[in-house]
Parts: structure tokens; C-alpha cells; sequence
């Protein structure tokens, strides 16, 4: 049974820096992983999907990679802006037909101005 | 952009009322979802959703639960007769045939009182 893991659960950083969040997996039969925002309260905002092929996909100051056999992802947030601050969660997406996403819990980012 | 409109924002029920929950997901999307998010934990598959049946369902979507596409456009989540656990966030998602991630929409609150 696959099983979604994010490291930290929780940071804060002060505005400018470089971050790294981690995403773990324990089963590296996946489609895809996707990368997502939440703020609170509110809806999933798609931030980067990487295909099980890829190793890495970027968005203006987003960076994701994937590392398949090793059961890994990482974001890296550039240039950290208070703006960023939000629930940054990862989902993997399924092999099967149906591709459902299993998700991690979350790293909760704050940004300081 | 193509979006997943969902309706209503927030929904208050109480305990052993029916609430049916609406979604417009994208039209030329194959494949639909339902995944909820109680506060405080991950987000969880519900159901999937393709060809006018399902497709898989989760432990969680017992009897209480039913979707329907009644028009080929909206798409329904039932709930039977809610109980206080069913408080969550509720997702509604859709997904072509082929390498693409997920768009979601923004969401129902549901709230059992």
C-alpha cells in the first residue's frame, strides 16, 4: 500500500531564502506526482506534475524533481517570498487506470517578512 | 483556463440529513473524482469515476455514499444520512486520458451539526 511521507511538517523561514521540502514514497510503481498549494481554508492549486519518465519540471521560482527508484521528490523554492506562505502538499499519482492520488500530510510554510 | 466549479461553498447539514453535493468538471475531461479532507489530516481518495460508472471506490465510501452524472455535465456527491464525521472538505476533480495532472476544484465545507 503506498504510503505519502513530507519532511518537515512545518517551517519558517525569513523572506529571501531557498528552501527545500521533501516528499517520500514507499512504492515506486507511480504514474506521476504532482505538487500542490493550499491555503488555509481553501482549495488544491496545482503547482507541477512530473511524469514517472521525468526527472524534473519548473515554474518561475519552483523546481521539482523525482528520483523513482529511490521513492523521492523534492520542491525548491527559490527566493522565498511572504506570498509563498501555504500548505505545500505532495500527491503520487497510481499506475492504474484510475490514477488516484495518494497524498502526504503537508509542509505548512511561513514566510517572514 | 478550464476549471471545476463546485457548489455550494459551504454547507451546513444536520446529523441524518441528506446533502448532495454538486461539480461541474471539465468537458472534454474523461475521468472524475471525489476526495475529502478532514482538518488536520491528509487528503483522501473517495471515488473515481469514467464511462458512466465507477471505476474504483475507497473503504470510505460505504452505502451512505453515491455519485451520479445525471445530465453529462454536473456531478454529484450524495450523502445519505451524514454523521458528524462526515465534516470535511470536499474536492471534486477531473482528469483526461493521457499524461496530465489533475485539476480541482476550490472545494465544499461541509459541516454536520
Amino acid at each position: 500500500k503506498q504510503e505519502v511521507t513530507q519532511i518537515p511538517a512545518a517551517l519558517s523561514v525569513p523572506e529571501g531564502e531557498n528552501l527545500v521540502l521533501n516528499c517520500s514514497f514507499t512504492d515506486s510503481a507511480i504514474y506521476n506526482l504532482q505538487w500542490f498549494r493550499q491555503d488555509p481554508g481553501k482549495g488544491l492549486t496545482s503547482l507541477l506534475l512530473i511524469q514517472s519518465s521525468q526527472r524534473e519540471q519548473t515554474s518561475g521560482r519552483l523546481n521539482a524533481s523525482l528520483d523513482k527508484s529511490s521513492g523521492r521528490s523534492t520542491l525548491y523554492i527559490a527566493a522565498s517570498q511572504p506570498g509563498d506562505s501555504a500548505t505545500y502538499l505532495c500527491a503520487v499519482g497510481g499506475a492504474g487506470n484510475n490514477r488516484k492520488l495518494i497524498w502526504g500530510l503537508g509542509t505548512s510554510l511561513a514566510v517572514n517578512p | 483556463e478550464p476549471e471545476v466549479t463546485q457548489t455550494p461553498s459551504h454547507q451546513v447539514t444536520q446529523m441524518g440529513q441528506e446533502v448532495i453535493l454538486r461539480c461541474v468538471p471539465i468537458s472534454n475531461h474523461l475521468y472524475f473524482y471525489w476526495y475529502r479532507q478532514i482538518l488536520g489530516q491528509k487528503v483522501e481518495f473517495l471515488v473515481s469515476f469514467y464511462n458512466n460508472e465507477i471505476s474504483e471506490k475507497s473503504e470510505i465510501f460505504d452505502d451512505q455514499f453515491s455519485v451520479e452524472r445525471p445530465d453529462g455535465s454536473n456531478f454529484t456527491l450524495k450523502i445519505r444520512s451524514t454523521k458528524l464525521e462526515d465534516s470535511a472538505m470536499y474536492f471534486c476533480a477531473s482528469n483526461t486520458q493521457g499524461p496530465w495532472g489533475y485539476t480541482f476544484g476550490s472545494g465544499t465545507r461541509l459541516t454536520v451539526v
